[in-house]
């Protein structure tokens, strides 16, 4: 089983926030990074760290973590952040080469 | 421009190997740790194994022993060797670039993946 939980399945309407939160032990050391998928394709990153997004990525998206709860937020979601979205952090063991990724949610904008 | 190009991928038996490769260029191949990171169809991704840049390796507990994960610095190739396959191990596999800033570490690129598929 995953060390990493996510809910399944999200939505949101267009234009409004959401939040898909991910939660794990790991998390209260270290930082997850999130991915988003879209179908037939690779993940791409859009959240690491504390809250830094890749070049490219649109600033709706932000990142938070509290306890063992990491957090990312869509602000005024749009039809094509519609996707998969996943967490990913290291295991308990804390090595930065043993990961572990959350179940994924997917997303669906109304 | 990174790049990362699996090959290998294929159908093979159910007890049988497949080995599969990321070619990587565009950055130094040999000063970052690399995965492989697999997806079954319909299901999440799930983390295969990872090598350090000096040569260290890690699984998680459904592959170790059956996998492994190695690396050629000269030929900017990084591979998995997979033994004793199972319909289990069916999915799309994608090696990964790991970059780690101040102890912080995420997958900043992604190969396009290659598919496995094990079935009789």
């Amino acid at each position: 089983s995953s060390e990493l939980t996510q809910d399944p399945a999200v939505s949101v309407a267009l234009g409004q926030t959401v939040r898909i939160t991910c939660q794990g032990d790991s998390l209260r050391s270290y930082y997850a990074s999130w991915y988003q998928q879209k179908p037939g394709q690779a993940p791409v990153l859009v959240i690491y760290g504390k809250n830094n997004r890749p070049s490219g990525i649109p600033d709706r998206f932000s990142g938070s973590s509290s306890g063992n709860t990491a957090s990312l937020t869509i602000t005024g979601a749009q039809a094509e952040d519609e996707a998969d979205y996943y967490c990913n952090s290291r295991d308990s063991s804390g090595n930065h080469l043993n990961v572990v990724f959350g179940g994924g949610t997917k997303l669906t904008v109304l | 421009e990174v790049q990362l190009v699996e090959s290998g991928g294929g159908l093979v038996q159910p007890g049988g190997s497949l080995r599969l490769s990321c070619a990587a260029s565009g950055f130094t191949f040999s000063s970052y740790d690399m995965h492989w990171v697999r997806q079954a169809t319909g299901k999440g991704l799930e983390w295969v194994s990872a090598i350090g840049t000096a040569g260290d390796t890690y699984y998680p507990g459904s592959v170790k022993g059956r996998f492994t994960i190695s690396r050629e610095n000269a030929k900017n190739s990084l591979y998995l060797q997979m033994n004793s396959l199972r319909a289990g191990d069916t999915a799309v596999y994608y090696c990964a670039r790991v970059y780690c800033t101040g102890g912080v570490c995420y997958f900043d690129y992604w190969g396009q993946g290659t598919l496995v598929t094990v079935s009789s």
